[in-house]
């Protein structure tokens, strides 16, 4: 089943935070965080396993809570890069690397 | 090194007709996955393939739908019969197989294919 991202859209002025969720209704083993300009492919931003870990990339970190199925996206001091949809990937097994999508949050960071 | 490649990049067809979109995954990945992406939709999943073990074709929406993998290299997605509903972008990734020490490892998407269904 497909994990669900909120907010759908968020618009921010450039130095501004924010947050990106995604909770799935299944266990999860890992979550995968994936970053699609206008027009482009999807890139990846990192991965995260069960262990509650955190992990950092730049300005942008994640959380992965196992007990609550659900991860966090943080973007702090957002620059005007940071635009586009991201992308949450769950897994809820580690037999491979099939992974399932949510719905995707459109960021838009405006000067 | 070379990405993900697909091909074409725009492909517009009349309804009714059969098309095969192609994607070369990045050299030494043997997994390769295929997805939808409707406008402004996220990313549904169409089929898995990994190594030479049978791929997972769980997410093809109907029978129209196949794709094969030549020699654990290139992959060939083909929809017959197209309808309009079949219009969105296609895109293929790949990515390295589990090894030892990662439990996952990230994927490489290619640039997609467009497909328009008149």
């Amino acid at each position: 089943q497909q994990p669900v991202q909120s907010p759908q859209a968020v618009i921010l002025r450039e130095g501004e935070d924010a947050v990106i969720n995604c909770s799935s209704s299944k266990a999860l083993y890992s979550v995968h965080w994936y970053r699609q300009k206008h027009g482009e492919a999807p890139v990846f931003l990192m991965i995260l396993l069960k262990g509650g870990e955190q992990k950092g990339h730049d300005k942008i970190s994640a959380s992965f809570n196992e007990k609550k199925q659900q991860s966090s996206l943080y973007l702090t001091a957002s620059q005007l890069s940071y635009s586009g949809t991201y992308f949450c990937g769950t897994a809820d097994n580690n037999a491979g690397n099939m992974l399932t999508f949510g719905g995707g949050t459109r960021l838009m960071v405006k000067p | 090194g070379a990405g993900v490649s697909q091909s074409p990049s725009n492909k517009v067809t009349e309804k009714g007709k059969d098309v095969e979109l192609r994607c070369d995954p990045i050299s030494g990945h043997t997994a390769l996955y295929w997805y939808r992406q409707s406008l402004g939709q996220g990313l549904e999943f169409l089929i898995y393939f990994q190594g030479n073990s049978a791929p997972d074709k769980s997410g093809l929406p109907s029978d129209r739908f196949s794709a094969e993998r030549t020699g654990g290299s290139v992959s060939t997605l083909t929809i017959q019969r197209t309808q309009q509903e079949d219009s969105a972008v296609y895109l293929c990734a790949s990515s390295l197989s589990r090894t030892s020490g990662r439990a996952y490892n990230e994927q490489f998407f290619g640039p997609g294919t467009r497909l328009t269904v008149l």
